[in-house]
C-alpha cells in the first residue's frame, strides 16, 4: 500500500522565521511528488519534484526531492502570517493514483 | 495550467437524500479525479473519473454510493447518495492535463448532512 508521511503535523512559528516541512513516501513506481498549500477548501499548488537534488524555487518557498532516501522537504523563509496554512504532500504514481500525506498545519504569529 | 469550476460551494443536506457536484474545467483535461477530505483528515481519493466509461473505485468507495460521470474530456459530476451524517465532508475535484503543471483542484463543495 503506498504511503505517504508528514512531519510535523502542527508548527508554531513567528513571523520571519524559517519553516522546514518533511515528506517521506514509500510508493510503487514513483512518478512525481507535489506540495500544495491548503486555506480553506481547495489545495493549491506549489512545486512538483520529479528528479532528485534538483531545487524548485517560487519567492520565499523551495523544495527539493531525495529520491535515493525517498524523502522531499519544503522550505519556507521569512515565514508571514499569510503563509498560515496546511502544507500538503502528495506522489503521484505510474498508475495514475495520487496519495497525500496527513498534511502539516503551519500557524505564523505575528 | 486549468481552472476549475465547481459548484454547489456549500450545502446541508437532509439525511437520505442525495446531492450532485459538478466540475467544470476550461480546457480538456487527461485524468479527472474526486477526492473527499473529512474533518481533520488529509485528501482521500475517492475513484478516478473515465471519459466515455465506469469511474475507477478506490478500496471502500462504491459505485452505488458514489456515481460518476464524465460524458467529454472536461466535465464530471460525483453524486453522494442516501447520505447519512458521515458524508458530512469537503468534497474536491481534481484534474490534470499531464506536464509539470502538477494537479489542480477545484473550489471544493462543503457538504453537511443533518
Amino acid at each position: 500500500e503506498d504511503k505517504v508521511v508528514q512531519s510535523p503535523l502542527s508548527l508554531v512559528v513567528h513571523e520571519g522565521d524559517t519553516v522546514t516541512l518533511n515528506c517521506s513516501y514509500e510508493v510503487t513506481n514513483f512518478r512525481s511528488l507535489l506540495w500544495y498549500k491548503q486555506e480553506k477548501k481547495a489545495p493549491t499548488f506549489l512545486f512538483m519534484l520529479t528528479s532528485s537534488g534538483i531545487e524548485k524555487k517560487s519567492g520565499r518557498l523551495s523544495s527539493i526531492l531525495d529520491k535515493k532516501e525517498l524523502f522531499s522537504i519544503l522550505n519556507i523563509t521569512a515565514t508571514q502570517t499569510g503563509d498560515s496554512a496546511v502544507y500538503l504532500c502528495a506522489v503521484f504514481t505510474s498508475y495514475g493514483k495520487l496519495t497525500f500525506g496527513q498534511g502539516t498545519i503551519l500557524t505564523v504569529h505575528p | 495550467s486549468a481552472v476549475i469550476s465547481q459548484k454547489p460551494s456549500r450545502d446541508i443536506c437532509q439525511r437520505g437524500t442525495s446531492l450532485t457536484i459538478q466540475c467544470q474545467v476550461d480546457s480538456q483535461v487527461t485524468m479527472m479525479f474526486w477526492y473527499r477530505q473529512q474533518p481533520g483528515q488529509s485528501l482521500t481519493l475517492i475513484a478516478t473519473a473515465n471519459q466515455g466509461s465506469e469511474a475507477t473505485y478506490e478500496s471502500g468507495f462504491v459505485i452505488d454510493k458514489f456515481p460518476i460521470s464524465r460524458p467529454n474530456l472536461t466535465f464530471s459530476t460525483l453524486t453522494v447518495s442516501n447520505m447519512s451524517p458521515e458524508d458530512s465532508s469537503i468534497y474536491l475535484c481534481s484534474a490534470t492535463a499531464g506536464g509539470s503543471n502538477g494537479y489542480t483542484f477545484g473550489s471544493g463543495t462543503r457538504l453537511t448532512v443533518v
